[in-house]
């Protein structure tokens, strides 16, 4: 199995940062991360997938990058309805799997 | 638009057996996989499992293979989720999401999801 590790687990930045969280694969992959969005007590929802393609109606101030084993998740500018926790997903192997998370909590 | 409602979650002892469902609307339904993605309390997500646009292929977690059958009726809008065996590791909310692409063989990418059904197994 793939296993995919996020950096860091917690931040605390501002509103208006820019924000990196980076996800490591366990083994090369390319076209097959994506990145969800976590509030408290409501399903995910989907912001990149095929490591930087914006799903429909996210705002494009997040982007992702990345090749081979490293990939990131960039909020430009961060807003106050993006405090929240972010996980990576991969499909390159299947099972998939689920990074550990990265919470974005409001300095 | 598309809507997914998981049902069947409840509180079981271990060892039991629970069947989850997951109906949608809003899409053609039998156009696209479905997966089952779980979270413990408290903690990160877990893919659990997917079944194919049309029921002929599954994929499962290492987790639950063995003990965790995934199916699906078209004719219903329905997804199945049959859990056998179940373990307090096995609790948490169990959520099923469709999947992006059309009528993949190897399905990817999660885009739309229900707003889960909680499992809790304890004595």
């Amino acid at each position: 199995d793939i296993q995919l590790t996020q950096s860091p687990s917690f931040l605390s930045p501002s509103v208006g940062d820019r924000v990196t969280i980076t996800c490591r694969a366990s083994q090369a992959m390319n076209g097959y991360l994506a990145w969800f969005q976590q509030k408290p007590g409501k399903a995910p929802r989907l912001l990149i997938y095929a490591d930087s393609t914006l799903q429909t109606g996210v705002p494009s101030r997040f982007s992702g990058s990345g090749s081979g084993t490293e990939f990131t998740l960039t909020v430009s500018r961060l807003q106050p309805e993006d405090f929240a926790t972010y996980y990576c997903q991969q499909f390159y192997i299947y099972p998939s799997t689920f990074g550990g998370g990265t919470k974005v909590q409001i300095k | 638009q598309v809507h997914l409602v998981e049902s069947g979650g409840g509180v079981v002892q271990p060892g039991s057996s629970l069947r989850l469902s997951c109906t949608a609307s809003g899409f053609t339904f039998n156009n696209f996989a479905i997966h089952w993605v779980r979270q413990a309390p408290g903690k990160g997500l877990e893919w659990v499992a997917v079944v194919t646009y049309d029921g002929n292929n599954e994929y499962y977690a290492d987790s639950v293979k063995g003990r965790f059958t995934i199916s699906r009726d078209n004719s219903k809008n329905t997804v199945y989720l049959q859990m056998n065996s179940l373990g307090p590791e096995d609790t948490g909310v169990y959520y099923c999401a469709k999947d992006r692409s059309l009528k993949r063989e190897i399905p990817m990418w999660c885009d739309f999801w229900g707003q889960g059904t909680l499992v809790t197994v304890s004595s």
